[in-house]
């Protein structure tokens, strides 16, 4: 059982380029999120969604765009990607009544 | 808006000191996790626990929902212990959308 695999690990990207991070999980949750943790913080919630084909923001989308149209996949998409997207960023699904499993997370560079 | 405020920020262990970790949280919950960040970025669930004690090993965890608290024991400290303790809240109030504290960094010194 896998859990929550993200890709790549590690990534540096040009200003103005665009990429998209993959995020899959084998647990059949419905909730999947996306986070970023800039350094020395917690983590904010980018965007969010409770099943295929139903997303919503978070606190921080600005820049980002999601889709989930299996219940496994949730990519998460930087268009124009600009130098405050720095950031290590996770992703997460949820089952009620056992909570939130993270996947180990990708460092993304924009110079 | 959403307030989850964790106690103390930092703090330095002797390896085999004991220590608690407080977190605070502004309304009713759906979810509470306790989650160690370690020093490769990896989040590590420790607790789920919206109410109530668990233990697991050295590490134990308490939840006080009516009074909106949580604390996170760590005994008999050792260098594997370090690193930073997140407490994460789903508020009743804003559903399906864990807020994370700030984290308390543990150093643990052999």
């Amino acid at each position: 059982n896998a859990g929550v695999t993200q890709t790549p690990k590690f990534r540096i990207l040009k200003i103005g380029q665009s990429m998209t991070l993959q995020c899959t999980q084998d647990m059949n949750h419905n909730y999947m999120y996306w986070y970023r943790q800039d350094p020395g913080m917690g983590l904010k919630l980018i965007y969010y969604s409770v099943g295929a084909g139903i997303t919503d923001k978070g606190e921080v989308p600005n820049g980002y765009n999601v889709s989930r149209s299996t219940t496994e996949d949730f990519p998460l998409r930087l268009e124009l990607a600009a130098p405050s997207q720095t950031s290590v960023y996770f992703c997460a699904s949820n089952r009620a009544d056992y909570g939130y499993t993270f996947g180990s997370g990708t460092r993304l560079t924009v110079v | 808006g959403i307030q989850v405020e964790q106690s103390p920020p930092d703090l330095i262990l002797q390896e085999g000191a004991n220590s608690t970790l407080r977190c605070n949280f502004s309304d009713s919950v759906n979810n509470l996790q306790w989650f160690h960040q370690n020093p490769w970025g990896q989040l590590i669930n420790l607790f789920y626990i919206p109410s109530g004690t668990k233990q697991n090993g050295r590490l134990s965890a308490t939840t006080v929902a009516t009074e909106r608290y949580s604390l996170l024991y760590i005994s008999s400290s050792q260098t594997t212990d370090s690193g930073v303790y997140f407490c994460a809240v789903e508020l009743r109030s804003n559903d399906y959308k864990l807020s994370f504290g700030a984290g308390t960094t543990v150093t643990v010194r052999a």
